[in-house]
């Protein structure tokens, strides 16, 4: 099981400029979440999908934000334009079926930098 | 608004004692509960879950849940420097909200 597989692991940009995170979460877990990690906010969920389906999108910060699944084993996390204030770690993370009583499996996570 | 709270720390425990990582929630309707660990510079890892109160134990690692007063607790024996990380707290309500809600994490420093 190679896990939850994020790319890529550090990402630098300028601010205004596309960018995009991936995610291939464990095959035959179908729930997949996306987080976003900063000292002052701590983990913040941003969006979730339940078999490919979006299912709550509330904390997504703002229109600029932007998730798709296509399919079981990828997903991206847009963000377009870009902002200084959007550098943060971006976790992925897969959960299994009847996942209530299971936790997560993150990924390594997206260390993103906007200059 | 469903809050977890954790005291931040540091948390610092000299190496072979006993670790105690406190969390509280809000929701009287919390029904799983999960520690994890995160190293720094890396993603949260689960290391317990716990959905009854009572204790729970596996190896050095002892979660307990008293629902009645709204907390969960880590506690760690024979704690080792490895065992420095961020501890992070979560916990899933009942009706359907399977998404939990994570603590800020408390800090805990193991010194030789």
């Amino acid at each position: 099981d190679a896990g939850v597989i994020q790319s890529p692991r550090h990402e630098v940009t300028e601010m205004g400029q596309e960018v995009t995170l991936r995610c291939k979460p464990i095959s035959g877990h179908d729930y997949l979440f996306w987080y976003r990690q900063t000292m002052m906010r701590g983990l913040e969920l941003l969006i979730y999908f339940n078999n490919n389906v979006p299912i709550d999108d509330s904390g997504m910060p703002e229109d600029r934000f932007s998730a798709k699944m296509p399919n079981a084993s990828f997903s991206t996390l847009k963000i377009q334009p870009s902002e200084p204030r959007d550098s943060a770690v971006y976790f992925c993370a897969s959960s299994p079926p009847g996942q209530a009583h299971y936790g997560y499996t993150f990924g390594s996570g997206t260390r993103l930098t906007v200059v | 608004q469903k809050e977890v709270e954790q005291n931040s720390g540091p948390l610092s425990v000299p190496e072979g004692a006993i670790a105690s990582l406190n969390c509280t929630y809000s929701d009287r309707g919390s029904q799983s509960f999960f520690w994890y660990r995160q190293y720094s510079g890396k993603s949260p890892e689960l290391i317990m879950s716990i959905y009854s109160n009572g204790d729970k134990e596996d190896g050095r690692f002892t979660a307990q849940l008293n629902k009645a007063s709204q907390y969960v607790s880590l506690l760690i024996r024979d704690s080792q420097p490895s065992d420095s990380a961020t501890y992070l707290c979560a916990v899933k309500a009942s009706g359907g909200s399977y998404i939990p809600t994570f603590g800020r994490g408390t800090s805990l420093i193991v010194h030789p």
